[in-house]
């Protein structure tokens, strides 16, 4: 089955622990994003990775890292959580940079920084 | 700026009923507006999408109009049902190159709650 796979679903954790967030994708998609939902604001691009080692920021990448080794994976990272990075976060893959193209997205990560 | 902004934030319509959702955009290069599904607990799915140089598409119970004048467009959800349910999110994208090529800017969502 064609999936965008997140892990882990749900996090609480403490200001300032280290923490990534898995993003698998069995499509073979070349490109890959990260979103996050937050109510009344709609769903804003993080970062952007058009290809493996090729990743750019989107709109709001502050407090966020990004890497893309390898075609299927594209992890976000969180080296010093804040609270203001609580959120609801979404992975997404589609096959190429074309816009007009489908954008699957994964299930989520509910994120509490505390 | 690159915006596109979403009305309402919440409806609720009666079984049967039409949903109507609301986007404006402004920069006019934005030549591709998909519509995104999102049930909970679940990610947005693509619903129906599109392109400037049509005023209407439809697909089953779902329609989207264009205005290109008025730099608008809406989903309308013909008889409404309760499975319906769901945040809908408008977005728009450049897709014939440029420094923004590829990049989808979503609106703020509308939470349609489809009583039976």
């Amino acid at each position: 089955e064609a999936q965008v796979t997140q892990n882990p679903r749900y996090l609480i954790t403490v200001t300032g622990k280290k923490l990534t967030v898995t993003c698998s994708q069995n499509m073979n998609h070349e490109y890959m994003s990260w979103y996050r939902q937050d109510p009344g604001l709609g769903l804003r691009q993080i970062y952007y990775s058009m290809n493996v080692e090729v990743t750019d920021k989107g709109d709001v990448p502050e407090g966020y890292k990004v890497s893309r080794k390898e075609k299927r994976n594209f992890p976000l990272i969180l080296e010093s959580p804040s609270p203001n990075q609580t959120s609801l976060y979404f992975c997404a893959s589609r096959l190429g940079v074309g816009g007009n193209q489908p954008q699957h997205f994964g299930d989520g990560t509910r994120l509490s920084i505390l | 700026q690159q915006q596109v902004k979403q009305s309402p934030q919440s409806l609720i319509v009666q079984k049967g009923g039409i949903s109507i959702i609301n986007c404006a955009y402004e920069n006019t290069a934005f030549d591709y507006f998909p519509w995104y599904q999102q049930f909970p607990g679940k990610g947005p799915a693509l619903l129906i999408a599109i392109r400037p140089d049509v005023s209407e598409k439809k697909e089953g119970r779902f329609t989207i109009s264009f205005n290109k004048s008025a730099k608008q467009f809406s989903l309308h959800i013909m008889d409404s049902q309760p499975g319906d349910s769901a945040t809908y999110f408008c977005a728009a994208t450049i897709n014939a190159g440029g420094t923004s090529y590829g990049k989808l800017t979503f609106g703020q969502g509308t939470i349609l709650t489809v009583h039976p």
